[in-house]
């Protein structure tokens, strides 16, 4: 009973390093989501995924790219590190004709120093 | 999708009713009332849905006006462990983006 998860939980990068965030879910969603989550401050949507091979900007897109390739899969890169993005990233999944919830994975957080 | 407002905190007796307003008087006849809610840093948690009629579920109510430009999630008895913070979010069945904005912090007072 997997649901969302998402690797790793915890890293430390340096400026100008890059990085891959890995999601994967076993619930056959067609929906998948990367969010971001500053202290204190609500979630915002990163990048969002309808479908293998679709990928749309959410609110805060900058600094990051996604694919998909698989139905599973939806991994988070980013490139040149900077300390604006240290967060704690949510990637999350969602079936439009099971109501849409969106089921959430445990997150990561990422420390850039 | 509509926008949502709901006050920053709130806080609650133990015990007693939690009652978390939204307005959303931008939403439109197709559009869902969702509330999830967020305990410390975890990954947010679905609470439950609603269109036009009230809906009730193990976990809580949600009550939506008739002209469905607000809505109210009550937890029925609040817990020391319903300390979160809670969102309420509108949007199609269908749609393919969550905004879910800063949210309620509710605090449960022993």
């Amino acid at each position: 009973n997997a649901g969302v998860t998402q690797t790793p939980k915890f890293r430390i990068l340096k400026i100008g390093q890059s990085m891959t965030l890995q999601c994967t879910q076993d619930m056959n969603h067609n929906y998948m989501y990367w969010y971001r989550q500053d202290p204190g401050m609500g979630l915002k949507l990163i990048y969002y995924s309808v479908g293998a091979g679709i990928t749309d900007k959410g609110e805060v897109p900058n600094g990051y790219n996604v694919s998909r390739s698989t139905t599973e899969d939806f991994p988070l890169r980013l490139e040149l590190a900077a300390p604006s993005q240290t967060s704690v990233y949510f990637c999350a999944s969602s079936y439009p004709s099971s109501g849409n919830t969106i089921y959430f994975g445990e997150g990561s957080w990422l420390t850039v120093v | 999708d509509a926008k949502t407002t709901q006050p920053t905190s709130m806080d609650c007796a133990e015990g007693r009713a939690a009652n978390l307003p939204c307005n959303h008087s931008t939403i439109s006849g197709n559009e869902y009332v969702y509330w999830y809610r967020q305990i410390h840093s975890q990954g947010p948690q679905y609470i439950i849905h609603g269109l036009k009629n009230n809906e009730t579920n193990e976990m809580a109510s949600l009550i939506i006006t008739e002209d469905r430009k607000s809505s109210t999630l009550i937890l029925p008895h609040a817990t020391l462990r319903d300390t979160a913070v809670y969102y309420c979010i509108v949007r199609t069945k269908t749609g393919n983006q969550f905004y879910f904005g800063t949210g309620t912090s509710l605090t449960v007072i022993p």
